[in-house]
C-alpha cells in the first residue's frame, strides 16, 4: 500500500529537549516536504527536498532542521523546541510538483511545554 | 509567486442541499490546482485536481470543481451534502517550472446539519 508514515503521532516534550519526527514514504517519490498546521493559518511549508541531499527552506524554517540521506526518509529535527512550535505537523511526498498528487502522513501533534 | 485565498473560513449547509466552497488563486505560472479534505484527526486526502486538461474536474464522493482562468477561481461544489462531508477543505496550488512547493489556502470548515 502506498503510504507516508510519520512517527510519533503524538508527542509532549519540554522546552529545549531535542526531538526528531520521522517520515518515510514507500512510493519512490523524489519530492518530500514538511508542513505545520495552525488554526486559521492553513498548512505552511517548513522545509522541502527535491531529491537526496537536496533540501531547502520553506516559509517557516526557523527552529527546524531536516536531512535527506535516503530517498525514502525525511526526518524533521527540532534542536531546541520552544512552545511556539506546538502544532500539528504533516509530512508529504510527491513524484513531482507538476500536477501530481501529494500524499500526506497522518500527522504528528506536538506539544512543547 | 503564488497564493490561494479561500473566501469562507466556515460554511454551514443542511443535509441534501448544495455545497459551494470558494477558492481564488494567484500564480505566475500555469497552475495545477487541488482540493484536499481533512476529516477530524486524519491526514489530508485528495478530492480532485486540475492540470490544464478539462476545466470541469470531477472528484471523489460527488465533488467537482471548475477552473475559471478569467476569474482566477477554482470553486468546489457538490449537488447534495451528506453528513459525512463535514470536514475541513483546503484549496492548493502548485506551479510549474521552478516552483517548489504546494501553497495552501487557510481552509474552509464545512458543517452539515440535519
Amino acid at each position: 500500500e502506498a503510504q507516508v508514515t510519520q512517527n510519533p503521532r503524538y508527542l509532549i516534550t519540554v522546552t529545549g529537549k531535542k526531538l526528531t519526527v520521522t517520515c518515510s514514504q514507500n512510493m519512490n517519490h523524489e519530492y518530500m516536504s514538511w508542513y505545520r498546521q495552525d488554526p486559521g493559518l492553513g498548512l505552511r511549508q517548513i522545509y522541502y527536498s527535491m531529491n537526496v541531499e537536496v533540501t531547502d527552506k520553506g516559509d517557516v524554517p526557523e527552529g527546524y532542521k531536516v536531512s535527506r540521506k535516503e530517498k525514502r526518509n525525511f526526518p524533521l529535527i527540532l534542536e531546541s523546541p520552544s512552545p511556539n512550535q506546538t502544532s500539528l505537523y504533516f509530512c508529504a511526498s510527491a513524484r513531482d510538483l507538476i500536477g501530481t498528487e501529494a500524499f500526506f502522513g497522518q500527522g504528528t501533534r506536538l506539544t512543547v511545554v | 509567486a503564488q497564493s490561494v485565498t479561500q473566501l469562507d473560513s466556515h460554511v454551514s449547509v443542511s443535509e441534501g442541499t448544495p455545497v459551494l466552497l470558494r477558492c481564488n488563486y494567484s500564480s505566475s505560472y500555469s497552475p495545477s490546482l487541488f482540493w484536499y479534505v481533512q476529516h477530524p484527526n486524519k491526514g489530508l486526502q485528495l478530492l480532485l485536481k486540475y492540470t490544464s486538461a478539462a476545466t470541469l474536474v470531477k472528484g471523489i464522493n460527488g465533488f467537482e470543481a471548475e477552473f475559471k482562468k478569467s476569474e482566477t477561481s477554482f470553486h468546489l461544489t457538490k449537488p447534495s451534502a451528506h453528513m459525512s462531508d463535514a470536514a475541513e477543505y483546503f484549496c492548493v496550488v502548485s506551479g510549474t517550472g521552478t516552483a517548489s512547493k504546494l501553497t495552501f489556502g487557510t481552509g474552509t470548515r464545512l458543517q452539515v446539519t440535519l
